[in-house]
């Protein structure tokens, strides 16, 4: 199984600020099958990237994802009130399919 | 697009099972994966399993093996998954998400989520 390490737990950052998140794998992620969530309280987590790169429909491009082999990062080039939340990063190249323990970006 | 609407809250006795569905509104099943994934209280997302509704091939984590079953209805467009044996640790939101096309990869379409206690 992919054991995927999300870092940091927490980020604190005031609107306007560029996050970046990491999410590293236990083992190489095969084909760069990589994805990121948002998730806020109370609901649903949302599709952000696919591929480690790909953004999904309908996602503004301050999201970008990069990476490969056992290292990937999400990227949010200037945060906007509605981005503080929990990101996940998924992976889907070999199975069981796994999610990182999740990095909550909070206002500072 | 299609929508992905669950069955609602179930409070179950440990040692019993419970069955959440997850209704595909506006289209069919067929041309996608179901997974379903859980959050206990305040954690993490939890793969369980899934099922690529066309064929009715199932896979399953490991840790759930034997206790869970994931099946599709393409008559009702509803997936089902019955989990086993529950324990208080069973108790979280138990999700389905759907993958496009024949393969559970990544999850662009969520159901709104089914809370499950566990509590005797």
């Amino acid at each position: 199984e992919i054991v995927l390490t999300q870092s940091p737990d927490t980020l604190s950052l005031s609107p306007g600020e560029r996050a970046t998140l990491s999410c590293r794998a236990s083992q190489s992620v095969s084909s760069s099958y990589l994805a990121w969530y948002q998730q806020k309280p109370g609901q649903a987590p949302r599709l952000l990237i696919y591929g480690a790169s790909s953004r999904a429909t309908g996602i503004p491009d301050r999201f970008s994802g990069s990476g490969s082999g056992t290292d990937f990062t999400l990227t949010i080039t200037r945060l906007e009130p509605e981005d503080f939340a929990v990101y996940y990063c998924q992976q889907y190249g070999s199975s069981p399919r796994t999610f990182g323990q999740g990095t909550k970006v909070e206002i500072k | 697009q299609v929508q992905l609407v669950q069955s609602g809250a179930e409070v179950k006795k440990p040692g019993s099972s419970v069955k959440v569905s997850c209704k595909a509104s506006g289209g069919t099943l067929n041309k996608f994966a179901i997974s379903w994934v859980r959050q206990a209280p305040g954690q993490g997302l939890e793969w369980i399993g899934g099922i690529v509704a066309i064929f009715g091939t199932t896979k399953y984590a490991q840790k759930f093996q034997g206790r869970v079953t994931i099946t599709t209805d393409q008559f009702t467009s509803t997936a089902d998954m019955e989990l086993s044996s529950l324990t208080s640790e069973d108790t979280a939101v138990y999700f389905c998400a759907s993958s496009s096309g024949y393969v559970i990869e990544y999850f662009n379409q969520w159901g709104q989520g089914t809370l499950v206690t566990v509590s005797s």
